[in-house]
């Protein structure tokens, strides 16, 4: 089983709202990341969860915040959103910090 | 610095062979990477090779590795309608946390 699976497929919010993307994977990998994909680019590290501590933060704005309840799940959570944030987020994970990462499906967010 | 490259697009006749290269920078990246994304799908891995192979072969998929020229290629035999996607080539860079950098991803277009 190489299965990342993220809740929902489509979020669409507004500007004020707060909503929250899920990841979960049960691998047993310890390392978990979240990316940022916008449409025709590649995807762009945002935060590394190593060991269920976050240990890289890619000088993303405190508007995403992300969070790692145990070592199979990651959330995202987001607040105060700007229409330019819309894009597809991804989480994958990996066995160790320097193994193969695999992806989920992405949450298509649109933010209006 | 950080820089991984590939060429944008790239057409092929079912049942070719197709050829899709990338260059990178960072002569300390541990793994390389290939992941395929279809449209509005989340990105697959399809093979890696560790920095100290030169060669990988996993069915119709060969990966050819030339550290001195750091360049990478992906080869698909067979071509197939259904490989039709968007090909990325990542390096994971060794003292950043498992960060991977991708290049700007080869739009793979099969015609019958």
């Amino acid at each position: 089983d190489t299965e990342v699976t993220q809740t929902p497929k489509h979020l669409v919010m507004g500007m004020t709202n707060k909503k929250s993307l899920k990841c979960e994977q049960h691998m047993g990998h310890r390392a978990m990341y979240w990316y940022k994909q916008k449409a025709k680019k590649p995807p762009e590290l945002m935060f590394v969860y190593s060991y269920e501590k976050l240990s890289i933060n890619e000088s993303v704005p405190s508007r995403f915040s992300p969070e790692c309840p145990n070592s199979s799940l990651l959330n995202l959570h987001l607040h105060a959103l700007q229409p330019e944030d819309s894009a597809l987020y991804l989480c994958a994970s990996s066995e160790g910090r320097n193994t193969e990462a695999f992806f989920g499906q992405g949450t298509r967010l649109t933010v209006v | 610095g950080e820089d991984v490259e590939q060429s944008l697009f790239l057409s092929v006749r079912e049942g070719d062979s197709s050829v899709i290269n990338c260059t990178y920078t960072d002569s300390s990246s541990t793994y390389l990477y290939w992941y395929k994304q279809e449209p509005g799908a989340g990105l697959q891995l399809l093979t890696y090779i560790f920095s100290n192979m030169d060669m990988k072969q996993d069915q119709r998929l060969t990966v050819l590795l030339n550290k001195k020229d750091k360049h990478l290629s992906l080869r698909i035999a067979d071509t197939q309608t259904g490989d039709s996607a968007i090909y990325f080539c990542a390096e994971s860079m060794r003292n950043q946390g498992g960060k991977l950098i991708f290049g700007q991803g080869t739009e793979l277009s099969v015609k019958p």
